[in-house]
């Protein structure tokens, strides 16, 4: 089984709309991370998590929130959702005090 | 602030070929530096790290040497195969603090037979 895994895979939404994608890891890690990937851009962190009493923010968490339910969980939802946040989400896990971090499959998801 | 900066793809190569992908950075003192590859329909793995000047990462073939003083940290590797069609992204990440990787926009490598 995968360490990191994101539900849903896919999904396609209308404007307005509120969604939850979730994040689940079995790596024991104390952080969490959500990124967006698009198309000539990289990654952007939206929100990011040290434990489950300490979010953050990340470069663009406007139109985003999340909840940390548990160590191993780590939900972002979209309030009211716009075509602009069509894109490949991904969930990420690291251990405090080290570097890399480990990904999830990620979740496409499409605004119409 | 931080910032890394890879060659635009894609980067067409056929099988057995020597491969080059640049990628340098700006960052205020001795970052840790990675590359992650993304094969289609998956996420993000960790290729290779090296964390200090001079330092070589390497894994599966692919090679990266730490530059500090060109600010670079190109990805290499000997002969390709099919199989590493994927897209590459270079990051970077401060020792202290919060530890955010910064990844570059990646480069999609295509091999053909």
């Amino acid at each position: 089984d995968a360490d990191v895994t994101q539900t849903p895979r896919n999904r396609i939404t209308k404007t307005g709309k509120r969604i939850m994608l979730e994040c689940s890891q079995t790596k024991g890690h104390d952080r969490m991370y959500w990124y967006r990937q698009d198309p000539g851009l990289g990654l952007r962190l939206i929100y990011y998590s040290f434990d489950v009493k300490d979010i953050n923010k990340g470069e663009i968490s406007d139109g985003y929130s999340v909840s940390r339910q548990a160590q191993a969980k780590f939900s972002l939802s979209l309030e009211s959702a716009i075509p602009n946040q069509t894109a490949l989400y991904f969930c990420a896990t690291s251990a405090g005090g080290h570097y890399e971090q480990y990904f999830g499959p990620g979740t496409r998801l499409t605004v119409t | 602030g931080d910032s890394v900066t890879q060659m635009e793809g894609p980067v067409t190569l056929s099988e057995e070929a020597f491969l080059t992908i640049n990628c340098t950075y700006t960052a205020t003192g001795y970052p840790s530096l990675f590359w992650y590859v993304q094969y289609p329909g998956e996420g993000l793995q960790l290729l290779l790290k090296a964390t200090k000047a001079d330092d070589k990462g390497s894994n599966k073939g692919f090679e990266a040497t730490y530059r500090k003083e060109t600010t670079s940290f190109h990805l290499e590797k000997g002969s390709v195969q099919v199989s590493d069609s994927a897209v590459y992204f270079c990051a970077l990440s401060q020792k202290l603090g919060f530890q955010k990787l910064v990844f570059g926009t990646g480069t999609r490598l295509l091999v053909s037979p």
